[in-house]
């Protein structure tokens, strides 16, 4: 059973502040890396995807991909309130039954003005 | 270009009653996907279709669950009879291509399911 694990928080930040999600994952042989924010009452939405080692940014998000540790994070620079919302990590496996994708419970993040 | 719809938005049904929700994905896409959602939780997978194949329903509660894409374009997802435990929000996803380590899915808006 694939495993996805997430700190739930809530983690809260100032406004301009650093914030930092991490994210662990149990298959060794997972490719794919994905970063989804959801609002409170909406879906899920894409905000980050990762398939190799190392950091790839995006604006004020970076994700960073650790597969020897099978670690994945997520930093948003220059937080806003805008970003308070729970951010959902999901891992796509290697193939045949494991090819789909599993996410995590999420961490709730809040950016206080 | 259109995103994922789903209908309805939400659905209040008492225990033993039966609800249907329906999925139209974005134009294009092969794969379809029913996830459920419990306050507080990430979602999990019930069924995928590539076309109008079911590819993984592993975890869909078979006796209670039923799932159909017709046409391989949209798609419904019913339960009957509906226990308290279903109330959750059903998440519609699809993606052009499942087999695409890059393949990306795009959620639709969600049915929120209450079940008294």
């Amino acid at each position: 059973q694939k495993e996805v694990e997430q700190n739930s928080g809530p983690l809260s930040v100032p406004e301009g502040a650093i914030a930092s999600l991490n994210c662990t994952y149990s298959d060794r042989v997972s490719q794919s890396f994905f970063w989804y924010r959801q609002y409170s009452g909406k879906s899920p939405e894409l905000i980050m995807s990762i398939y190799s080692n190392g950091d790839k940014e995006d604006g004020r998000f970076t994700a960073q991909l650790n597969k020897a540790s099978q670690y994945v994070s997520l930093l948003i620079r220059d937080s806003q309130p805008s970003d308070s919302a729970t951010y959902l990590c999901a891992v796509r496996g290697s193939g045949g039954s494991n090819y789909k994708l599993t996410f995590g419970k999420g961490t709730l993040l809040t950016v206080n003005p | 270009e259109a995103g994922v719809a789903q209908s309805p938005r939400y659905k209040i049904i008492e225990k033993r009653q039966s609800v249907a929700f329906w999925c139209n994905p974005i134009s294009g896409h092969a794969t379809l996907y029913w996830y459920q959602q419990i306050l507080g939780q990430g979602p999990k997978l019930l069924i995928q279709f590539q076309n109008n194949g079911v590819v993984d329903d592993s975890q869909l509660p078979k006796d209670r669950f039923s799932a159909e894409r017709l046409k391989g374009v949209d798609s419904t997802l019913k339960i009957q009879p509906a226990k308290l435990e279903d109330s959750a929000v059903y998440l519609c996803a699809s993606s052009l291509d499942r087999w695409g380590y890059t393949d990306t899915q795009y959620f639709g808006p969600g049915t929120r399911l209450t079940v008294l």
